[in-house]
């Protein structure tokens, strides 16, 4: 089955303490990126990558790092969380950046204390 | 800065009362008007992709429509099942990223 994972679905961490959630997809899409999702404000993008090893900033990066050593996996980085970063996450990909069709995962709701 | 305005917030429909959602943005060269619907605790599924005004697109229940400033998801003879956010999205001709409004909570009751 064609899709995007992302682990945990679930994080509840203290403040400073350096986390990473997993993304992961099957498709062999090119383009990944993150999104954080808040009341009020919408799907902010955090990051995207257009391939391998190539990463940019979205809206929101303050805080944030990926990396994208493979094509299926697009992990998120926070190094030291804050309670500003409690945030529901979610991870997409698509074909190319040009494809209309972006696959969402699950979603990571993260709480930071 | 690409924006998004949804409206209304959150519509609430009987079960058959067709209605529309609206979408209103500001984009330097448009690459796509994106339509997701995103259940509670789930993940934007996409629905349409819309590239200049004038288009049009169908699927089942929901039409989706394209002006210069805005963008209409139209709904007809709603369904309970229906019922989910409905989240629009831009791609503007500044960069790859996709900017999205905060989406319109749609109920459809019995």
């Amino acid at each position: 089955e064609a899709q995007v994972t992302q682990n945990p679905r679930y994080l509840i961490t203290v403040t400073g303490k350096k986390l990473t959630v997993t993304c992961s997809q099957n498709m062999n899409h090119e383009y990944m990126s993150w999104y954080r999702q808040d009341p009020g404000l919408g799907l902010r993008q955090i990051y995207y990558s257009m391939n391998v090893e190539v990463t940019d900033k979205g809206d929101v990066p303050e805080g944030y790092k990926v990396s994208r050593k493979e094509k299926r996996n697009f992990p998120l980085i926070l190094e030291s969380p804050s309670p500003n970063q409690t945030s529901l996450y979610f991870c997409a990909s698509s074909l190319s950046i040009s494809t209309d069709t972006q696959y969402f995962g699950p979603g990571t709701r993260l709480t930071v204390l | 800065e690409d924006q998004v305005t949804q409206s209304p917030e959150a519509l609430r429909l009987q079960e058959g009362e067709s209605s529309s959602l609206n979408c209103s943005y500001t984009v330097s060269g448009l690459r796509g008007l994106f339509w997701y619907r995103q259940d509670p605790g789930k993940g934007p599924e996409f629905l349409f992709t819309l590239y200049s005004a004038g288009e049009e697109k169908e699927k089942e229940r929901l039409k989706a429509t394209l002006t210069k400033k805005e963008s209409f998801l139209h709904i007809t003879a709603p369904k309970p099942e229906d019922s989910a956010t409905y989240l629009c999205a831009v791609r503007g001709g500044g960069g790859n990223k996709l900017t999205f409004g905060t989406g319109t909570q749609l109920k459809v009751e019995l």
